[in-house]
């Protein structure tokens, strides 16, 4: 497919525990961007990336939260020592090169859910 | 900062009329992108229309348009002869900056739309 990928789609983590979030951007697509949603709200945003240079990470709440687009492609959230509230759903988006009002392409979002 | 107001938790309307989607921001930025998405059950948030901040023309997109009114600060958007399929979250969200390097966007907490046969 074309869109952009997300695996796995659902996560369980018990406390404590650390995971890994893969996301496959449209190839191509220059930006990149993590969204943490939690239930019945917006997206809030948490990096961007542009290529492998990660521009901005001021929403990543805390050091437990790192993201890494080594290669400028696929791209990896990483949360050690996962707490109960980061329960959410986690969302990336990519956006391809051109001026700015370029939609961004979500993909389905991993939902993460820790006990 | 940039924040977005959704004061609609939730709306009706009946099948093939129009309803209006409130949403107000706040910003410092001379240069801004306004957007609405619609999020369904399913989960995946799908683009609808953008409205750039030097645009004088209201966007439209199909049966969607924006009414933005850049004074008050306000981009609602229009859904004309609304549809079972149109029932979903919404959500209205504004990016900084008017170039390639744009960034983050900052998301309202959205209004939940029901379609009424």
């Amino acid at each position: 497919g074309a869109g952009v990928s997300q695996s796995p789609r659902y996560k369980v983590a018990k406390r404590g525990q650390d995971v890994a979030l893969r996301c496959d951007p449209i190839s191509g697509h220059v930006s990149l961007f993590w969204y943490q949603q939690a239930l019945g709200q917006g997206p809030e945003f948490l990096t961007y990336f542009q290529n492998e240079a990660q521009l901005d990470k001021s929403g990543l709440p805390s050091d437990r939260f790192f993201a890494e687009r080594p290669e400028g492609s696929v791209s990896t959230l990483k949360i050690q020592r996962t707490q109960q509230e980061d329960s959410a759903v986690y969302l990336c988006a990519s956006r391809s090169r051109g001026l700015s009002y370029n939609e961004q392409f979500f993909g389905p979002g991993t939902r993460l859910t820790v006990l | 900062a940039q924040k977005i107001t959704q004061t609609q938790p939730g709306m009706f309307v009946q099948e093939k009329e129009a309803v209006t989607l409130d949403c107000t921001y706040d910003t410092s930025d001379q240069s801004y992108g306004l957007f609405w998405y619609k999020q369904p059950s399913s989960g995946e948030m799908i683009f609808l229309i953008y409205q750039g901040s030097y645009d004088e023309q209201n966007a439209t997109e199909g049966r969607y348009s924006l009414n933005f009114q850049k004074a008050r600060k306000s981009a609602n958007l229009v859904i004309s002869a609304s549809q079972l399929g149109d029932s979903a979250m919404y959500f209205c969200a504004m990016r900084e900056g008017y170039n390639t390097n744009a960034g983050k966007s900052t998301f309202g907490d959205g209004t939940t739309l029901t379609v009424k046969p």
